[in-house]
């Protein structure tokens, strides 16, 4: 059960350029989930979906656009990447809503480098 | 605006020593997650806590949500170098994170 894959794991860009992050959950899920995560900051909202074909943005979404055209795949897009997008970005989903006894899984990072 | 702060922001214990973070707000919260993440990997829900007071014991491990659900703690009895990792807790509609307590067992 592979449970959360984000696909690359590591990945270095220059100011400017345009990359597309995947997120793939075989759990069935309704809700996934795009957060940043920075020292000293904690985990921040990006963008979400509640379902397919549905996006909305979370704490943090600017310099950020986001697909959901298979319930399964959330797809986070920088189109001119900036320095300051340096981060490891995390994917998650969940049954349901964050909020109550629904529990987000989460996959493994994704260390973006900005130059 | 981060509504969840953590305290402290880190803690180096040595094995088999006791330890305590805690997670506090402002704001009144209808449940409390905790997640444990090691190095390299993501977040893993340890807990959830729904009822102002309660308490919920997981092997060594003690969470507490406060009477009034503003705030919850995590307590740790005896450490163990698997322990080791950043200790987060999140809660409300978009399930904001608080910045975390890493967490140090020195063997």
């Amino acid at each position: 059960n592979a449970g959360v894959t984000q696909t690359p794991k590591f990945r270095v860009l220059k100011t400017g350029q345009s990359m597309t992050l995947l997120c793939a959950q075989d759990m069935n899920h309704e809700y996934m989930y795009w957060y940043r995560q920075d020292p000293g900051m904690g985990l921040r909202l990006i963008h979400y979906s509640v379902g397919e074909g549905t996006t909305a943005k979370g704490e943090v979404p600017d310099g950020y656009n986001v697909s959901r055209l298979k319930k399964q795949n959330f797809l986070l897009g920088l189109e001119s990447a900036a320095p300051s997008q340096t981060s490891v970005y995390f994917c998650a989903s969940s049954y349901g809503a964050g909020i109550g006894n629904q529990p987000q899984h989460f996959g493994d990072g994704t260390r973006l480098s900005i130059l | 605006t981060q509504l969840l702060e953590q305290s402290p922001q880190f803690l180096s214990i040595q094995e088999g020593e006791n330890l305590t973070v805690y997670c506090n707000s402002s704001s009144v919260f209808s449940s409390l997650q905790w997640y444990r993440q090691e190095p390299g990997e993501g977040p893993v829900l340890l807990v959830t806590v729904v009822t102002g007071g309660e308490v919920k014991k997981l092997k060594r491990l003690t969470f507490q949500f406060g009477d009034a659900r503003k705030d919850s703690s995590l307590h740790i009895t005896a450490a163990q170098p698997g322990d080791t990792g950043l200790y987060l807790c999140a809660g409300g509609p978009q399930l904001s994170f608080g910045a975390g307590t890493t967490v140090t067992v020195r063997a």
